[in-house]
């Protein structure tokens, strides 16, 4: 079946330009996850949904960063006034629902890679 | 504090040489999952396997196993016979609690490159 996609696959912006990214987890997962790598490094938490419930935003670095999951499926993460140290790419993640406890294993998009000059 | 450390930034390895990456974690829960992901150049974060706290049993899957021991907070990753193919990003990861769709912790990963 279809995994996650994210999009757009690459984004440039300026600095201060306003950015929004695309997660379409797959169907049917209950969760959505969001996370930001740098260039070397390993991906870090940014905010998670179950349904359209934000029930953890600990992970975004700013007020700047802001998620929705509006309908408990698409999910978009919006940052503005971007700086470059918000280059990185930002990977969504999905987890489904199993045996009426929520499963820990989470399936990954592809990834934005966002690029702030 | 949780914490995942992968000491390994790089290795290289011949095509056909076993080679493991080490994975040692910290955590203050008793219940708590850990994960192996590859990230080929394509970027995709690949799945490979997800253990338990209480399951301290070896696995292996073809090529690939997974030494998990509680008494030195490690999980390694041997890959067996390694191929170009294997050539990738590995991250190791933890998840705390009891259930629930908790966030990842990764470690920094380890870059394997398999010579042809």
């Amino acid at each position: 079946g279809a995994g996650v996609s994210q999009s757009p696959r690459y984004k440039v912006a300026k600095r201060g330009q306003d950015v929004a990214l695309r997660c379409d987890p797959i169907s049917g997962h209950v969760s959505l996850f969001w996370y930001q790598q740098a260039l070397g490094q390993g991906p870090e938490f940014l905010t998670y949904f179950q349904n359209e419930a934000q029930l953890d935003k600990s992970g975004l670095p700013s007020d700047r960063f802001f998620a929705e999951r509006p309908e408990g499926s698409v999910s978009t993460l919006k940052i503005q006034r971007t700086q470059q140290e918000d280059s990185a790419v930002y990977l969504c993640a999905s987890s489904p629902w199993t045996s009426g406890r929520a499963s820990d294993t989470q399936y990954f998009g592809p990834g934005t890679r966002l690029t702030v000059l | 504090a949780q914490k995942v450390t992968q000491a390994q930034t790089e290795i290289s390895v011949v095509e056909k040489e076993d080679v493991t990456l080490d994975c040692v974690y910290e955590t203050r829960d008793t219940t708590y999952y850990l994960f192996w992901y590859k990230q080929p150049p394509s970027g995709e974060l690949v799945f490979l396997i997800r253990r338990n706290s209480f399951d301290e049993q070896n696995e292996i899957s073809g090529r690939y196993s997974w030494n998990f021991q509680k008494s030195t907070s490690s999980f390694n990753f041997t890959i067996t016979a390694s191929q170009v193919v294997d050539s990738a990003v590995y991250f190791c990861a933890l998840s705390e609690g009891s259930g629930g769709a908790n966030n990842l912790f990764f470690g920094t990963g380890t870059r394997l490159t398999v010579i042809p």
